[in-house]
């Protein structure tokens, strides 16, 4: 079964605004991570949030883990056409088996 | 080199053919795995290779057969296939201490 659950499934904005995407999973986690997939390609890892952490950055990219809530946000600020593409968060099992969510598909219109 | 590379990039077989699915890193990483995506669906871990053993078996229908080589090598030998099992199967590794895993491209596999 799915541990992460995305939403939305897909959000469509403008180049230069900003574009957020929530997780949510259902047992207790050590670390959550965030991962993008351009179309038919292989995934490429964005930024991991640890159990202890409550936020963190990475250039554009912003990322909240609220554990009591069992959920996380993923915020592209400042967009761009070349971020178009499905995002998933993902927990991990044990010491390494992963379990994304069903992912949000983000098109960003020039 | 950060990459993970795997061939070939399309395959179409049979239902009755034996191919093999290849993946290659030379990362030094000692966590090799294998996923498969349907469209529009997330990754399903199917299987984990811990210092070149299999460790994780998610499952997978006997169809599917991984090996793993050498620490850089895994395969994926394919043998009465389903079209079912039209996919893209993606191969990703990681360094057994450190919970980011590296992705190659996949392999789009449709099975006729």
């Amino acid at each position: 079964s799915q541990q992460g659950e995305e939403d939305p499934q897909a959000l469509s904005i403008q180049e230069g605004e900003n574009a957020t995407m929530n997780c949510s999973y259902k047992t207790s986690i050590n670390n959550l991570q965030w991962y993008r997939q351009n179309s038919g390609r292989g995934l490429v890892h964005l930024i991991l949030i640890r159990s202890n952490e409550r936020e963190k950055h990475s250039g554009r990219l912003r990322v909240t883990l609220d554990t009591s809530k069992k959920s996380s946000s993923l915020l592209i600020t400042a967009s761009r056409a070349a971020d178009t593409a499905s995002y998933f968060c993902a927990t991990l099992r044990g010491y390494s088996t992963l379990t994304f969510g069903k992912g949000t598909m983000l098109l960003v219109s020039p | 080199d950060t990459e993970v590379t795997q061939t070939p990039k399309h395959l179409v077989m049979g239902m009755t053919n034996k191919k093999s699915l290849k993946c290659e890193q030379h990362m030094g990483h000692r966590a090799m795995y294998w996923y498969k995506q349907k469209a529009k669906k997330p990754p399903e871990l199917m299987f984990v290779y811990s210092y070149e053993k299999l460790s994780i078996n998610e499952s997978v229908p006997s169809r599917f057969s991984p090996e793993c080589p050498n620490s850089s090598l895994l395969n994926l030998h394919l043998h009465a296939l389903q079209p079912e099992d039209s996919a893209l199967y993606l191969c990703a590794s990681s360094r057994p201490d450190v919970y980011e895993q590296y992705f190659g491209p996949g392999t789009r596999l449709t099975v006729t």
